[in-house]
């Protein structure tokens, strides 16, 4: 069983561009959360999404940020117009329904420059 | 609300010693309790977790934590520190009905020959 899934590992964006970062969840797992880890802090909750509907977005920046969760394929956090600030680690984690942990994927580094 | 203190952001031990990483919570309902460890350039790894039951819970790499509800923490022991156990280490909580995970800013240890 494949563990959470995310790419690209590394990403450079200049800014004024897009930035897609893409989260495969474990298989059997129909939860996903996004998390952003900013550089000497922890991680802090952007969204939660379940396939086909986004169930908490309380984290996420009110303009730029969007993500999805479709009935096929992954999950896709999206950062428009990407700005030096969005520089950070992107975190994906997944559960199953019911569960009472998170498992996490090794992340998406984003940098803007 | 639940939120999550790491007192030190850096820990230093010699190779053999107790590791010791404190974490104190503030949760109006009963918490669920996490730690993590992250390895650089790497994703979040569950150490142990605590949801209900006994209170001394024991987790991968020989690490343990206790649930101490009068205290409101939840600190991280290891009786004997090897090096390959410098690494991020996150304290997080959330509540028994809820999803979102609150880290605290994490601990840096460093294990010394």
């Amino acid at each position: 069983n494949a563990g959470v899934m995310q790419n690209p590992r590394h990403l450079v964006r200049r800014r004024g561009q897009e930035a897609r970062l893409r989260c495969s969840p474990m298989k059997g797992h129909s939860h996903v959360y996004w998390y952003r880890q900013l550089p000497e802090e922890g991680l802090k909750f952007m969204v939660y999404l379940q396939k086909e509907n986004i169930i908490d977005e309380s984290g996420m920046p009110k303009e730029r940020f969007s993500a999805e969760f479709p009935k096929e394929g992954p999950s896709i956090l999206r950062i428009q117009q990407v700005v030096r600030g969005d520089s950070a680690a992107y975190f994906c984690a997944s559960s199953p329904p019911r569960g009472t942990e998170a498992f996490f994927g090794q992340g998406t580094r984003l940098t803007v420059v | 609300a639940q939120s999550v203190t790491q007192l030190g952001s850096h820990v230093s031990v010699s190779e053999g010693a107790l590791v010791l990483l404190r974490c104190n919570y503030s949760s109006s309902v009963p918490p669920y309790l996490f730690w993590y460890v992250q390895y650089p350039n790497q994703g979040l790894q569950l150490l142990l977790k605590y949801t209900t039951g006994a209170t001394l819970v024991k987790g991968i790499n020989g690490f343990e934590a206790e649930f101490k509800k009068s205290e409101t923490s939840f600190h991280l022991t290891k009786p004997s520190a090897h090096m390959s156990d410098a690494a991020e280490y996150f304290c997080a909580v959330r509540s028994n009905s809820g999803y979102a995970l609150n880290f605290g800013k994490g601990t840096s240890l460093l294990v010394t020959p």
